[in-house]
């Protein structure tokens, strides 16, 4: 069974810093799409950013990119210049062909002023 | 666009009641599904569905039913709630097929089971 792992349950960075957060996953598939999302204190999940197994480039939105390192497995997401609305749990997600998204249980990053 | 909808936003029940968390979305969607959230477990998929009259089991299904009769609406069924059912239910859709499957979450249900 797929299982995604986030080993940092918990974080903090000073405002403007860098913080990467890690995500390892098991599978045995050789495509599936992986995912960051952000859950702010409103509780909405909001998209951070996605990969596709597929693609090597790794995926960059605005101040979030992703290292992706598919032959271990690890997709990490690096937050760059941080501002205090990125004060969020974060999830990782992984999703094959089985349409069974799996998530990991979380990391809660705190932005320090 | 009001995208994905969830009613109730809190609800309260008492164990052995049965009640229904309704999921709609407008956004002609094939693939919904439901999770349960509760603290230092992530999210959990209880049932999932790809179409109209298609649904599946996810990771938490017991305890739980689901149907969907039309593609905008999958509504989410406690048979009989139990304490352990406690939790923030969240509904999601995405498309199917277009290299996308971005989940777009409803704002959640917090149930409390006394």
């Amino acid at each position: 069974a797929q299982t995604v792992t986030q080993s940092q349950p918990e974080m903090s960075v000073q405002e403007a810093e860098t913080v990467t957060l890690s995500c390892t996953y098991d599978t045995s598939e050789s495509n599936y799409y992986l995912f960051w999302y952000k859950q702010p204190p409103s509780r909405q999940m909001i998209l951070v950013i996605r990969q596709e197994a597929y693609k090597q480039q790794n995926a960059t939105e605005n101040r979030f990119s992703v290292n992706f390192q598919k032959a271990a497995k690890s997709f990490s997401l690096k937050i760059s210049d941080s501002q205090l609305g990125d004060t969020a749990m974060y999830f990782c997600a992984y999703m094959n062909r089985d349409d069974k998204i799996i998530f990991g249980k979380g990391t809660r990053l705190h932005i320090l002023p | 666009n009001a995208g994905v909808t969830q009613t109730p936003k809190f609800q309260v029940l008492k164990t052995g009641q049965s009640m229904t968390l309704q999921c709609a979305q407008d956004m002609n969607h094939e693939y919904m599904s439901w999770y349960r959230q509760d603290p230092g477990m992530g999210l959990r998929l209880i049932h999932y569905s790809v179409g109209a009259g298609i649904t599946d089991q996810g990771e938490v299904p017991n305890g739980y039913n689901v149907s969907r009769s039309t593609t905008e609406d999958f509504p989410l069924r406690l048979l009989s709630a139990a304490p352990s059912q406690t939790s923030v239910y969240f509904c999601a859709s995405s498309y199917l097929g277009q290299g996308s499957y971005e989940q777009y979450f409803g704002p959640g249900t917090r149930l409390t089971v006394t």
